[in-house]
């Protein structure tokens, strides 16, 4: 079965640099949510889209921006990067974008910012 | 605040043992339940999710018990396989959409010979 993709898989940057990781939900899912992971914490909610619109907004920096677009893949932008971006960057896609229903996973990008 | 905690943070078990992972939360209101399995430098992997009216869940070898009065989940593994080493995650709903949900910090097992 088709899973979320995610590209680029691995990302070095220096600071002051801008990124665009980029997300491909599951066929059919129309909601899509980014995650940022540090090294040993719990994935930390950025922002999420349904149907193309911002759905949800967790903690998200104002140097970050995404958008959905009409084919529902998603794009993560980062600027002006500094060394605490440095992370695993999820994308997670679902149905409605409801509570109950199950987010699934691709396999991260990680970014490292030198 | 919403917490979910997970004990025990690491663990190691030999191949073909059991066992068993806690979590418990202090998440309101509460939706769902679900069990992640993380392996190292990849996404998190649905393993079950419970409602509050369910009180246990199979999926394989792997059974999650829910008990929404004390709050408390636990995530058994039957007859472990080196492929079971990773961090299991246990992520708390608070319903609505995804920043209500909680995650705990995961418990990392290793399955050896």
């Amino acid at each position: 079965a088709a899973g979320v993709i995610q590209s680029p898989r691995h990302l070095i940057k220096e600071k002051r640099e801008t990124a665009t990781l980029k997300c491909y939900p599951i066929p059919r899912h129309d909601t899509v949510y980014w995650y940022q992971q540090g090294p040993g914490q719990d994935p930390q909610f950025l922002i999420s889209f349904y149907e193309k619109m911002q759905s949800d907004k967790g903690s998200i920096p104002d140097r970050f921006s995404a958008q959905q677009f009409s084919d529902y893949h998603s794009e993560l932008n980062m600027s002006s990067l500094e060394l605490g971006d440095s992370a695993l960057y999820f994308c997670a896609s679902s149905l409605e974008g409801l509570a109950q229903e199950t987010q699934y996973f691709g396999p991260g990008t990680r970014l490292l910012v030198l | 605040k919403n917490q979910v905690e997970q004990s025990p943070q690491s663990l190691i078990i030999l191949e073909g043992k059991n066992c068993t992972l806690q979590c418990n939360y202090t998440v309101s209101p509460f939706s769902n339940l679900r069990w992640y399995k993380q392996d190292t430098g990849r996404g998190p992997v649905s393993l079950t999710i419970m409602t509050f009216s369910e009180n246990t869940k199979s999926n394989g070898r792997y059974t999650a018990t829910l008990d929404a009065d004390t709050k408390q989940s636990s995530l058994h593994i039957t007859a472990s396989q080196l492929s079971d080493s990773a961090s299991y995650i246990c992520v708390v709903s608070a319903g609505g959409t995804a920043s209500k949900l909680t995650f705990g910090t995961g418990t990392r097992l290793q399955v050896t010979l």
